[in-house]
Parts: structure tokens; sequence; C-alpha cells
């Protein structure tokens, strides 16, 4: 079965700051990874998507991951936290022939302080 | 091009009563996927079809029950509503067949079982 793993439910970082958000994934098989944003009373929106043509995936709005199979990675990174991106954070992990079902971890909420 | 529109948006009921909700996808996309989200269990994969036919299906029960239309809108129904049916249910329009598509996240609906 697969999953994934995000350490850390609330992560605070400062305007202009390094954001890393961490997940872990598990699965038997290379999986497709991606992460998703939700933002309060909204939806969620695709950030990036992993699916193994290349390890570091750049995504909207400055984000980009890195996928790490010796680690079983796929951290969330942006150089510079703007207030605009105060969300909850999403890690999911689905698999070929698995349809287009998503496992989903259980967030991350990023504050971020001026 | 219009979103994925989700009706209603919220909706209050009682226990033991049932519940019908709705999802259009975006035009053109074929395929929808149905999650629920609560804040003890996260983000949990319900259903998903394409062409009016269910393609797979979560750990559910049987009280959850799903259609699609010719027009692709699908309908996601809950009989014998229980208080932990309290939810955001989202739905998801995918362009493609296929595994691994990106997805896209209407608003929701929140139910609120009394």
């Amino acid at each position: 079965a697969q999953s994934v793993t995000q350490l850390g439910s609330h992560v605070s970082v400062s305007e202009g700051a390094l954001v890393l958000l961490r997940c872990n994934y598990s699965s038997s098989v290379p999986p497709y990874l991606f992460w998703y944003v939700q933002y309060p009373n909204q939806g969620l929106q695709l950030l990036l998507k992993y699916t193994s043509a290349a390890t570091l995936v750049k995504g909207i709005n400055g984000f980009e991951a890195e996928f790490k199979k010796s680690e079983t990675s796929f951290h969330l990174t942006k150089p510079s936290a703007h207030m605009s991106d105060a969300a909850e954070y999403f890690c999911a992990v689905s698999k070929t022939g698995g349809g287009n079902k998503l496992t989903f971890g259980t967030g991350t909420q990023l504050k971020v302080e001026l | 091009k219009a979103g994925v529109t989700q009706t209603p948006r919220y909706l209050i009921k009682t226990r033991g009563q049932q519940v019908t909700l709705s999802c259009s996808p975006i035009s053109g996309h074929r395929s929808v996927s149905w999650y629920q989200q609560t804040p003890g269990q996260g983000l949990q994969f319900l259903f998903e079809y394409f062409s009016e036919t269910q393609r797979n299906k979560g750990n559910f029960p049987g009280r959850f029950s799903g259609r699609q239309f010719s027009n692709s809108r699908s309908e996601m129904n809950v009989s014998t509503l229980e208080l932990g049916d309290s939810a955001l249910y989202l739905c998801a329009s995918i362009a493609r067949q296929g595994d691994n598509n990106e997805q896209f996240f209407g608003p929701g609906t929140r139910l609120t079982v009394l």
C-alpha cells in the first residue's frame, strides 16, 4: 500500500525566509508524487507533480520539490516566503494502474509572519 | 474556461436523512473523482468515474454512492446520514483517461450533519 507522511502539521516562517515542507513516501512501486495547496474555503490547487521525468520538479508560485529515492522523500521548498503563501499544503501519492486515486498526507499548515 | 462547479456549497442535514451532492467538471473533461475531507481523517478518496462508469472506489461503506451522467456531470449520494459524515466533499475534474493526471478541484460542498 502506498502512503505519504508529512512531518510537522504546522510550520511557521518569516516573510522572505526559506520554506521547507517535508514529505516522505512509502510505495512498493515507482510512485507519482504531488503537492497541492489549499487556501481557506477553497478546493485544492496543484503546485507540482513528479512523474520520474526529472528529480527536481519546478511548480507554480516559485515552489519546487526534489525526488530523492534513497531518502524516500519529496520535500517542497521555496527560497523566499511571501505572505500569500500562508495556506495548507498536502503531499499526495498515486501509482500506475491506480487510476487517478490520490492518497494524501495529513497536511502542513504554513504560517508566514512579518 | 469555467472551473469545477459544486452545488450546493453548504448543506445542513439531520441524522438518518440522505443527501445528494452535484459536481460539474470543466467543459471537455470526462473524468471526475470525489474526496471527503475531515479534520480527523484528512483527505480520503471516495470514487472516480470516467464515461459514466465507476473506475475506482475507496474504502467507504455502501451508504456512499455516486454516478456520472452522459454530460460528465456527477452526483454523489449519502444515505442514512451519520454525524461522522460531516465533512467537506471535494470533486475533481480530470481531462483524460488513464492514470496520474492533473486533477482540478472544485471549492467543495460543506455538509453538516446534526
